[in-house]
């Protein structure tokens, strides 16, 4: 139990364009995702927090109209990074929690990198 | 939510039990410890969480002080699979986010 899968894996894309990436949590319900990013060799930074139905709340230092979190359903959270360059090449990661529960599972990883 | 500090890094011969550390001396009545590891170029992997007492699952034992100041996470016949960075958290109870340090890199030697 407790899998969360994202969409895609890898991508390469051109700098000024727009990527999304999905989360989705594959057997329980989601009531709040998480989005992080990890730089090589660096550990996990959190971006933001959203909650199934409402607006994201993000950390300091992250743009939010760069960085486009949409948490419509409780069991998809999608990450639209637009205008993209290639200083946002890193891995972004999504986790999940349920109701009720602190445990967070995370999802595989989406390598970005903007050429 | 209090501070963890973990050793850089560690090694264990495959098939050996592994033990790794983490102090939280500044832990409050509320914070659970949580452990996570990450894979190479994987998302991280949930382990194990407790507040107070032992605790023991498929993946690994979680053993926490009697003052709660300090914990070991045992993995008790370490894999080259169980070659990962492994995060120690303290997390408030009811929080949402988790704050990861830099964690302590295991390799498991054949």
């Amino acid at each position: 139990g407790a899998v969360v899968s994202q969409h895609p894996s890898r991508v390469i894309c051109k700098s000024g364009t727009s990527v999304k990436i999905e989360c989705r949590s594959l057997d329980f319900q989601a009531t709040t995702m998480f989005w992080y990013r990890q730089f090589p060799k660096k550990s996990l930074m959190l971006m933001a927090t959203s909650n199934e139905g409402s607006k994201a709340t993000y950390e300091q230092g992250v743009e939010k109209d760069k960085f486009l979190i949409n948490h419509a359903s409780l069991t998809l959270s999608t990450l639209t990074v637009t205008s993209a360059h290639p200083e946002d090449s890193s891995f972004y990661i999504c986790s999940a929690s349920g109701l009720g529960g602190e445990t967070q599972y995370f999802g595989p990883g989406t390598r970005l990198l903007v050429l | 939510d209090a501070k963890t500090t973990q050793p850089t890094s560690m090694d264990c011969a495959e098939g050996r039990a592994a033990n790794l550390p983490c102090n939280h001396s500044t832990i409050s009545g509320n914070e659970y410890v949580y452990w996570y590891r990450q894979i190479h170029s994987q998302g991280p992997q949930y382990i194990i969480h407790g507040l107070k007492n032992n605790e023991t699952n498929e993946m690994a034992s979680l053993i926490i002080t009697e003052d709660r100041k300090s914990s070991t996470l045992i993995l008790p016949h370490a894999t080259l699979r169980d070659t990962a960075v492994y995060y120690c958290i303290v997390l408030i109870q009811g929080a949402q986010k988790l704050v990861f340090g830099q964690g302590t890199r295991l390799t498991i030697n054949p």
